[in-house]
């Protein structure tokens, strides 16, 4: 494995503080997404992004915010205004940003709010 | 609203025994549509997309427009394919919307 990592693995957090989770990449790829995982709801979409100094609301972006700097780099914060921010945080990244591309996977940040 | 969905959330087989993992769609037009696999302990990866038309690990899908279906298949079952798998439709630009998930358990 390799290309597209996520740090950290186990990340605890109190209520009321914001946390920052890492997605690095170096496949040179276009476009980054931010998913959350929870049993039984799939992967939904929080935020993408399909070029530097841009990036888009998904579908359940309330309480997170990112940002896109760099080309390699697309970081997810998760603020006090995430009403249930417990879960598993997936990144991903695609060559295209205009469609019909795999999306790569990182391993995953698996949150938990105390 | 575009829309993915996987009636089943659980799927236990015998090892040898035919699969079939439900997928269907509500979109416009004509969708890109996805199949990812997760192994235990393993990244979310592709396992193949309808366009390609091809078969990987044995594991084949089509689109059926007339039932909006995108169904995985695989005549005989292994242990190793015990998974959770996603089924994914691409909507505008390069977003992916995934169903919820079929946990597949191939027993022995």
């Amino acid at each position: 494995d390799g290309g597209i990592t996520q740090s950290p693995k186990y990340l605890f957090r109190k209520e009321g503080q914001n946390v920052t989770l890492s997605c690095e990449q170096n496949l040179n790829h276009d476009a980054m997404y931010w998913y959350r995982q929870d049993p039984g709801q799939g992967l939904r979409l929080i935020y993408y992004s399909q070029i530097v100094n841009d990036f888009q609301k998904g579908d359940i972006a309330e309480g997170y915010s990112v940002s896109r700097e760099k080309k390699e780099s697309f970081p997810l914060t998760v603020t006090s205004a995430q009403k249930n921010p417990t879960a598993f945080y997936l990144c991903a990244s695609s060559i295209a940003a205009s469609g019909g591309g795999e999306q790569f996977f990182g391993p995953g940040t698996r949150l938990t709010v105390l | 609203a575009q829309r993915v969905t996987q009636p089943e959330k659980l799927l236990s087989v015998f090892k040898g025994a035919p699969v079939e993992l439900k997928c269907n769609y509500s979109y416009s037009g004509s969708p890109e549509l996805f199949w990812y696999v997760q192994y235990s302990r393993q990244r979310l990866q592709l396992l193949l997309r309808h366009i390609s038309r091809e078969s990987i690990k044995g594991f084949t899908a089509d689109l059926n427009k007339g039932e909006t279906s995108f169904h995985l298949k695989k005549p005989f079952a292994q242990e190793e394919d015990s998974a959770m798998y996603y089924c994914a439709g691409e909507t505008s630009g390069s977003r992916l919307t995934f169903g919820e998930g079929t946990q597949l358990t191939v027993n022995p």
